[in-house]
Parts: structure tokens; sequence; C-alpha cells
């Protein structure tokens, strides 16, 4: 079945502590990965996403996912946490003929400590 | 540029009623998603059309229906809504091929009591 876990519901981290945000799927075909951003009441904003070629990517706001085809893995990292990181992040999988077809993870709610 | 517009971005239904909500793009788009967002479950594709005049069932379809009016706009209707469709709809658009990236609407946050 195809599938996106994201393993941890709620992450609290300190502000300027390194941040990484767990994501792990299963998937058939060959996966396109996304990472989305949404803060309360709003719609989703793309950080960045993989189709192929260098498995680091980097997206906006600074932050940056490694993909791991070993590992089935697409996490999401940021060096140094800023207030306005708390959001919630969801991890979705795609393909290309599949066009905006996404399977999403459950998302993981980020809190950051002043 | 607007990108993805829904509305209404609020709404409060009785058990029974009826609602359309609205969706249009104005990129040119090819393909068009509704999803579901419902806590801690992500989001979930209700249906989607992948050009106009096709539209196709996702995985949680039951309850709902669509047209895909012209290549701008995407309608999902509730024909007799039930507090189980109580979600945050999301619409959401793109150009089928590799590396296009999937605008999504700001959501239609709606409450069936």
């Amino acid at each position: 079945a195809q599938s996106v876990t994201q393993p941890d519901i709620h992450i609290t981290v300190s502000e300027g502590a390194s941040l990484e945000l767990r994501c792990n799927y299963s998937y058939g075909a060959t996966p396109y990965l996304f990472w989305y951003v949404q803060s309360p009441g709003q719609g989703l904003q793309l950080l960045l996403k993989y189709f192929s070629g260098d498995t680091l990517v980097q997206g906006i706001k600074g932050f940056e996912a490694e993909f791991k085809r070993s590992q089935s893995s697409f996490n999401l990292r940021k060096p140094s946490v800023h207030w306005s990181d708390a959001a919630e992040y969801f991890c979705a999988v795609g393909s290309y003929n599949q066009g905006g077809k996404l399977i999403f993870g459950q998302g993981t709610e980020l809190s950051v400590k002043p | 540029n607007a990108g993805v517009t829904q509305t209404p971005k609020f709404q409060v239904l009785k058990t029974g009623q009826s609602m359309t909500l609205q969706c249009a793009q104005d990129m040119n788009h090819n393909s068009m998603y509704w999803y579901r967002q419902d806590p801690g479950m992500g989001l979930r594709l209700i249906y989607y059309s992948a050009s106009e005049g096709t539209t196709d069932k996702g995985e949680v379809p039951n309850g709902y229906n669509v047209s895909r009016l012209n290549k701008r706009e995407f309608s999902l209707r509730l024909e007799s809504a039930a507090p189980s469709q109580t979600s945050v709809y999301f619409c959401a658009s793109t150009v089928s091929g590799s590396g296009n990236t999937i605008y999504f609407g700001e959501g239609s946050w709606l409450t069936v009591v």
C-alpha cells in the first residue's frame, strides 16, 4: 500500500536549535517527494521538492531535505530554527504521471520555545 | 496573480443541506484537485480532474460530486451534508508532467452541525 508516515505528531525545539522532521514513504513507482508548511488558518506552502538528481535539496526559508532511497526516507532539516517556523509540516509523495495526486503524511506540528 | 482561489472561506451548514465549494485558477493549468484535511490525517484526495472534461474519484469520494465547468473552474458539491464532512477543503492545480509545482488554494473551512 502507498503511504507516507511522519512518526512525530508534535515536536518542540528551542529557538536557534537545529531541527529534523522525519518522513518515511511506501510507494510503488519512482517517488516525487514534497515538504509543505501550513501556518494556522492558512493554506499550504511548498518548502521544497525532490524529483531526481542530487539527493540533498534546498528549499525556501533555509530548509533542506535529503532523499535516501535505501531507507525510503525524505527528512527535513534546518540548522537554526526561528520562532516564525512554528507551523505544521506535511510530507507528501507522488509520481511523474500522477500530477497533483499526492499522498500526504499525517503532519508534524512544530512548536518553538523562546 | 491570484493563483488558486476558493470560495467561500468559511461556511456552517445544517445536516442535510447542500452546498457547492467553488475553485478557480488563473494559471492555465490542466489538472485540478479537491482535498480534505482532517486532524491527524493529513490531506486526502476527494476528486480530481486531469483535464477539462474529465473527472475521477480519489481516496474519499463518498458524499461528494464535482464539476469541471471549464479549464479554470472546478467545483465540489455536497448534496446532503453530514457532520462527518466537517473539514477543511483545499483545491489545487498543476500542469501534469515532470517537475511541475502543485499550487494550493487557501482552504475552505466547513462545519456541518
